[in-house]
Formats: structure tokens, C-alpha cells, sequence
């Protein structure tokens, strides 16, 4: 099993651009979730799924959106990129919720210019 | 909100001593507690899972305690080695709310 994947690791935007976040998981789990981190923080859930055709927001939604068309792929989508969205993006899914291990991407590491 | 503080300054530990790190919480009580290490450049890794009506939970050389009263949960390294230098992170979750918060992680330096 490859896991979490995510593409691309590495991104720069200039300000106003949009681009996709990719995220894929291999381990049949229904739940998957997206966080940002910015250095010396904590985690912050973006949006989180549980299950194919349900997302829902976490904390930090506004300028993202994300859709599950499958159970494999969850990818986020930022539209007319700005600074502020300068971070390191984790992909994680799970089989339940919050019992259950969550399995963490690689993470891509988005900086706005 | 639901808060969760863990020391932000760095631990360094004498290789061989026991880590112990700190995870506060506020307000309501979680279900579960977990940990987890995240090494430089990548995503977190799951080390440990306590349940709220679980005192106490080991794995090898690590053990995390959960007491509920004083709304903290300890992780302790025993023996520890410079391998074990990372960051590490403490998560609640709360089912009425569905979803898992992280702490900011205390970063953990074994010297030799």
C-alpha cells in the first residue's frame, strides 16, 4: 500500500492564481481530512470527508474548496491564491473518526508571492 | 472553544533520562487523546491513543497518562535516545463535535 499521497510537494504561486491540491489514499478509509500548518503551529483542519459526495467545513475553510467524487481522492482546490494561504498542506484520512489513526501525506509545502 | 496547550519552548534531554511532555486541554473533556511525532519536512506519524476512562497506556518505551481531573495528559520517553528527537503532537477529539484538534506540538532534542 502506497498510503496517503499528495501532489505536488513543492509550489509557488503568485498572488490571484488558483491550483489544486491532489490527495489520494489507498487504504479504503472512508474518512479523509486537509490541514494547513504554518511554522510553529498546531494543525488546522481546512475540510474533512466522511465518505464519497460529504464534505464539510473544518476551522480554516474560507478560500478553499474541496469535492469527493470517490473514496480514494480528496482534492483541495485554492482560488485566487493569496499570501496569507503561505503553508504546509497535509492530506490524513482515517476508516472512523476520531477513535481511529489517522494516516498523514507527505504534505505539500504552497508558497504566494 | 475547545483548547489544547503543549509547551512551545524546546525539551533537551540527556540521552538515557526520561522525556516527559505536557498536553493541556480546556473545557470539555475528550473522548480519545492521541499522539503523534512529526519529523522535520514530514506528516505526523501515530504513536499512541488513550481513551478518557483509561488512566494509563504503553507502548515499548513510551507510556502517555490521561487524567481527566486535571484535564492533562503526560507523554513520557524512557531511555531515551537521539533518534527520538522530533516534534510531538497531543490531539483530542470529542464526538459531539466530530472532530480531532492538535496541539502545537513541543519539539523534544536528545542529546548524546
Amino acid at each position: 500500500n502506497a498510503g496517503v499521497t499528495q501532489t505536488p510537494k513543492f509550489r509557488i504561486l503568485k498572488i490571484g492564481q488558483s491550483m489544486t491540491l491532489q490527495c489520494a489514499q489507498d487504504m479504503n478509509h472512508n474518512y479523509m481530512y486537509w490541514y494547513r500548518q504554518d511554522p510553529g503551529m498546531g494543525l488546522k483542519l481546512i475540510y474533512y470527508s466522511v465518505g464519497a459526495g460529504i464534505t464539510d467545513k473544518g476551522e480554516v475553510p474560507n478560500g478553499y474548496n474541496v469535492s469527493r467524487s470517490t473514496t480514494e481522492d480528496f482534492p483541495l482546490r485554492l482560488e485566487l491564491a493569496a499570501p496569507s494561504q503561505t503553508s504546509v498542506y497535509f492530506c490524513a484520512s482515517s476508516y472512523s473518526a476520531g477513535s481511529d489513526t489517522q494516516y498523514f501525506g507527505p504534505g505539500t509545502r504552497l508558497t504566494v508571492l | 472553544s475547545q483548547k489544547i496547550e503543549q509547551n512551545s519552548e524546546a525539551l533537551n534531554i540527556q540521552e538515557g533520562k526520561t522525556a516527559t511532555l505536557t498536553c493541556n486541554y480546556t473545557n470539555y473533556s475528550p473522548a480519545y487523546l492521541q499522539w503523534y511525532r512529526q519529523d522535520p519536512g514530514r506528516g505526523p506519524v501515530f504513536l499512541l491513543l488513550i481513551r478518557e476512562n483509561e488512566k494509563e497506556k504503553r507502548k515499548e518505551r513510551l507510556k502517555v497518562t490521561f487524567d481527566t481531573t486535571l484535564k492533562q495528559s503526560l507523554f513520557h520517553i524512557t531511555a531515551s535516545q537521539p533518534a527520538d528527537s522530533a516534534t510531538y503532537l497531543c490531539a483530542l477529539y470529542r464526538s459531539s463535535a466530530s472532530k480531532i484538534i492538535f496541539g502545537s506540538g513541543t519539539r523534544l532534542s536528545i542529546r548524546p
